[in-house]
């Protein structure tokens, strides 16, 4: 089992839909969680952090279930501009000197005018 | 803000040579990665080094890869015989310490091997 799960899309939707992205991870010991973007050949961008409160910036809002291991990403009035990979990404962060992170194959996302 | 910068942007090397990639990590950051994305892949792990030794390494790691910290500033990966399989994105990181916050990766190196 992979210890990052994406659907891999890609979505297709029209500017203004709402999109969801859904992932799992299977190392329970996990300690932070992450979701990135990453547009094609550039490297993955931070876009936000993942609170068990939820957060939300702007018109993303995250969510993160640890009973589950289940983390969500939810797009509201979706952009052309919004079209790129979405990358759910874990900390494994056992403590001591590590803090490696661990990339789901990402969810590519088309938003179409 | 300050961000990691990688050079080269692009390297092209035939199977067999030595690569060495750069890296200037954040100021004032104490932690530094490699990952590597093979085209159409997932990013993936490579090593995390602190304090100048290596904390933690991958599989993908093996002794054809080292790192090292040779200066205050460069942090770099060298891939002593390159392989076709080699070839991918090579993207660095760092953080300020050990906590659970997210890293900011560098643009990257795109390697080409022959």
């Amino acid at each position: 089992r992979k210890e990052v799960e994406q659907d891999p899309g890609p979505f297709n939707v029209p500017e203004g839909a709402t999109v969801a992205f859904n992932c799992t991870y299977s190392n329970s010991a996990s300690q932070s969680f992450f979701w990135y973007r990453q547009d094609c050949r550039k490297e993955p961008k931070l876009l936000m952090s993942v609170y068990s409160s939820g957060n939300e910036d702007g018109r993303f809002t995250a969510q993160l279930n640890r009973a589950s291991q289940y983390i969500s990403l939810l797009i509201r009035d979706s952009k052309l501009s919004d079209s790129a990979t979405y990358l759910c990404v874990v900390n494994r962060g056992y403590g001591g000197a590590t803090n490696k992170l661990i990339f789901g194959t990402g969810t590519l996302l088309a938003v179409q005018p | 803000e300050p961000e990691v910068t990688q050079t080269p942007s692009h390297q092209v090397t035939q199977m067999g040579q030595e690569v060495i990639l750069r890296c200037v990590p954040i100021s004032n950051h104490l932690y530094f990665y490699w990952y590597r994305q093979i085209l159409g892949q997932k990013v993936e792990f490579l090593v995390s080094f602190y304090n100048n030794e290596i904390s933690e390494k991958s599989e993908i790691f093996d002794d054809q890869f080292s790192v090292e910290r040779p200066d205050g500033s460069n942090f770099t990966l060298k891939i002593r015989s390159t392989k076709l399989e080699d070839s991918a994105m090579y993207f660095c990181a760092s953080t300020p310490d050990i906590s659970n916050q997210p890293q900011h990766f560098g643009d990257g190196t795109r390697l080409s091997i022959l």
